[in-house]
């Protein structure tokens, strides 16, 4: 069973709209998250990450919002832009353990 | 700078067949991982190492042997492939351990067992 859920498989937003990306989480034990984008026929690479001390954390265009109580974290890019359109994953551990877990990702189309 | 390494980024193998998946990284970084990426499942770990000589076992270890014997080098062993093992593979390193998850990834590797 999950412990990760991304449920929207795929996304499509305007060239310089808000592209909002979701996860839930279901082990009340992880403190800590994080956004990775992937590329076709490439590794993910690390976007942003947030502990659950915080419920926001900026980087830029990427924004990241945590909702403890509702076991929810979202992705916000603001303006969305062409490159932007990859392979979105989150991903969550109790911090400082070894062990991440990954939601299936959300696939952004963001056209021009 | 390579990051980290994989090689071979494709290959075909025979149920029962054995194979070993390579990972390098030159970042002398810690903390090691394979992850296996399947469509609708996200990328499940598989095994990781947080030093020369220690090994754990991830989410999805059965079919999966590991071992760490250099900083740089992260092995993943197929002793017996099965078509359950079709997948792409993913090597991870982050500079420390316990691991804060900024992992850097290697660009995969496409295994397909028929």
């Amino acid at each position: 069973d999950q412990q990760v859920k991304q449920n929207s498989p795929s996304l499509s937003v305007q060239e310089g709209r808000i592209s909002i990306l979701n996860c839930d989480y279901t082990n009340s034990m992880f403190d800590y998250f994080l956004w990775y984008k992937k590329y076709p026929a490439e590794g993910p690479t690390f976007l942003i990450s947030i502990s659950s001390i915080k419920d926001k954390n900026e980087d830029g265009r990427f924004t990241v919002f945590l909702n403890k109580s509702a076991k929810h974290l979202s992705l916000h890019i603001v303006p969305s832009q062409p490159g932007d359109s990859a392979v979105y994953f989150c991903a969550a551990s109790p911090y400082g353990f070894n062990k991440f877990y990954f939601g299936s990702g959300t696939k952004l189309n963001v056209k021009p | 700078n390579a990051g980290v390494t994989q090689t071979p980024k494709f290959q075909v193998l025979k149920t029962g067949q054995s194979m070993t998946l390579q990972c390098a990284q030159d970042m002398n970084h810690e903390y090691m991982s394979w992850y296996r990426q399947d469509p609708g499942m996200g990328l499940r770990l598989i095994h990781y190492s947080v030093g020369a000589g220690i090994t754990d076992q991830g989410e999805v270890p059965n079919g999966y042997n590991v071992s760490r014997s250099t900083t740089e080098d992260f092995p993943l062993r197929l002793l017996s492939a099965a078509p359950s093992q079709t997948s792409v593979y993913f090597c991870a390193s982050s500079l420390s351990a316990p691991n804060t998850g900024e992992l850097f990834f290697g660009e995969g590797s496409r295994l397909t067992v028929l």
